[in-house]
């Protein structure tokens, strides 16, 4: 709809594996994101991308660790989770940083048993 | 770092009745301010948007007011429909692309 994919929709993992999701963005922006929803709690904003640098990290644990590799692709590779990190994850871009509209993707919804 | 309060964290409102959502936000830096709606399921969209420059903007029922002085701001839906239930969420955003949403608000409209 967006122009913001991910993949996979559903996940269900043990906290021993490791596993990766996956954005891309076909709407030439420059800024992708990352944000983890759990229920009944705000929108968390996790990492930003500006350019292919990450320009913030709000005090993510060390077991989710994002990547960049180009301007329409984002991963989020996750290793050793929590039960408390279950949540529905969604990715964004925008063009010019963040003082712009931010298109999300579908997310992802993560069990971890 | 921002401190972002929205305000009812519920409302249920009649069809055809007004709703109005408050923001309130601490850093006076603060520029830009969207409102996302999402509805059950899916994925947040911008519905609408406002810089520091503009008191208000309208777009069809839907308004946005910004009150820079006292830091909030505020989503207007008129005539609502069912269509409009969802959880809105405001999002003010500083001039180094900071930005923090807000709880959200739970929008019922019922027939």
């Amino acid at each position: 709809e967006t122009g913001v994919t991910q993949t996979p929709r559903h996940l269900v993992m043990g906290m021993t594996n490791k596993k990766s999701l996956k954005c891309e963005q076909h709407l030439g922006h420059n800024a992708m994101y990352w944000y983890k929803q759990s229920a009944k709690k705000p929108l968390e904003l996790m990492f930003v991308y500006n350019f292919k640098e990450q320009t913030e990290n709000n005090s993510v644990p060390s077991r989710f660790s994002p990547e960049c590799p180009n301007s329409s692709h984002l991963f989020l590779h996750l290793h050793t989770l929590q039960p408390e990190d279950s949540a529905l994850y969604l990715c964004a871009s925008s063009q010019e940083g963040t003082s712009s509209e931010q298109f999300f993707g579908p997310g992802t919804r993560l069990t971890v048993l | 770092g921002e401190n972002v309060e929205q305000h009812p964290s519920t409302l249920s409102v009649q069809e055809g009745d007004s709703a109005v959502i408050k923001c309130t936000y601490s850093d006076s830096a603060s520029n830009y301010f969207p409102w996302y709606k999402q509805e059950l399921g899916k994925r947040p969209q911008l519905i609408i948007d406002i810089r520091s420059n503009v008191g208000e903007k309208k777009d069809q029922r839907i308004a946005v007011t910004l009150n820079k002085t006292a830091k909030h701001f505020s989503l207007h839906i008129t005539e609502t429909q069912p269509e409009d239930s969802a959880v809105y969420f405001c999002a003010p955003t500083d001039s180094w692309g900071k930005l923090q949403f807000g709880a959200g608000t739970q929008v019922v409209v019922t027939p």
